[in-house]
């Protein structure tokens, strides 16, 4: 079965509001989750990395007061996009490393900005 | 940095075996992973390699050359439902670093 859930799984919204997407861990603690997003055809592109206890690590290019992440607790990160806008439309994913040699990944959320 | 390269598409046979290259260059080495995805849904954990050779995994086999840069997924009896993108991702070293990188995706259609 699923060993990290994700939710929701598609959200419609206008522009200009926020969304949150929840990633948790399900069987298993997670001090470090990552995010990444996916464009249609593309590949999975590294958004940003979620440190449980400490702030959260950005790749080149990703807006952090755009794109806010808070590692709660051991099984639950969240990303929030604020002011969303069209082409913040894409198919974000997270996953969480269990062992050293097993990376999950949750079951995606599409956000769809209109 | 890492660079991750394979095939766009390929296309086989049911019943056939195909190969998916995948040649990397890292600053740093901590494992290579392939993953399959069918559209709109999450990518699903295939195999892992960090010491060269092979790994076999029911119909699925993965291959490593560290000093080549080179893995490739061999899928073996291929069904229908084997159509999907196939991803190879490479770990950077260092404890904090833990995020896989992506190569772009290797699109498998399997005809009958």
């Amino acid at each position: 079965g699923a060993v990290v859930s994700q939710h929701p799984s598609r959200v419609i919204c206008k522009s200009g509001t926020s969304v949150k997407i929840e990633c948790r861990s399900l069987d298993f603690q997670a001090t470090t989750m990552f995010w990444y997003r996916q464009f249609p055809k593309q590949s999975l592109m590294l958004m940003a990395t979620s440190n449980e206890g400490s702030k959260a690590t950005y790749e080149q290019g990703v807006e952090k007061d755009k794109f806010l992440i808070n590692h709660a607790s051991l099984t639950l990160s969240t990303l929030t996009v604020t002011s969303a806008h069209p082409e913040d439309s894409s198919f974000y994913i997270c996953s969480a490393p269990r062992t050293s040699n097993e990376q999950f990944f949750g079951p995606g959320t599409r956000l769809t900005v209109l | 940095g890492q660079n991750i390269d394979q095939p766009t598409e390929m296309t086989a046979t049911e019943g056939a075996i195909v190969q998916i290259n995948c040649t990397y260059q890292t600053s740093g080495f901590n494992g290579l992973f392939w993953y399959q995805q069918h559209a709109g849904e999450a990518p699903t954990f295939l195999s892992y390699n960090v010491l060269d050779g092979l790994e076999e995994k029911g119909r699925f086999s993965s291959f490593l050359s560290r000093s080549k840069g080179y893995s490739y997924l061999l899928l073996k009896e291929l069904q229908m439902k084997d159509s999907a993108s196939y991803l190879c991702a490479v770990r950077g070293r260092g404890t904090g670093r833990r995020a896989l990188t992506f190569g772009s995706g290797t699109r498998l259609q399997v005809q009958p």
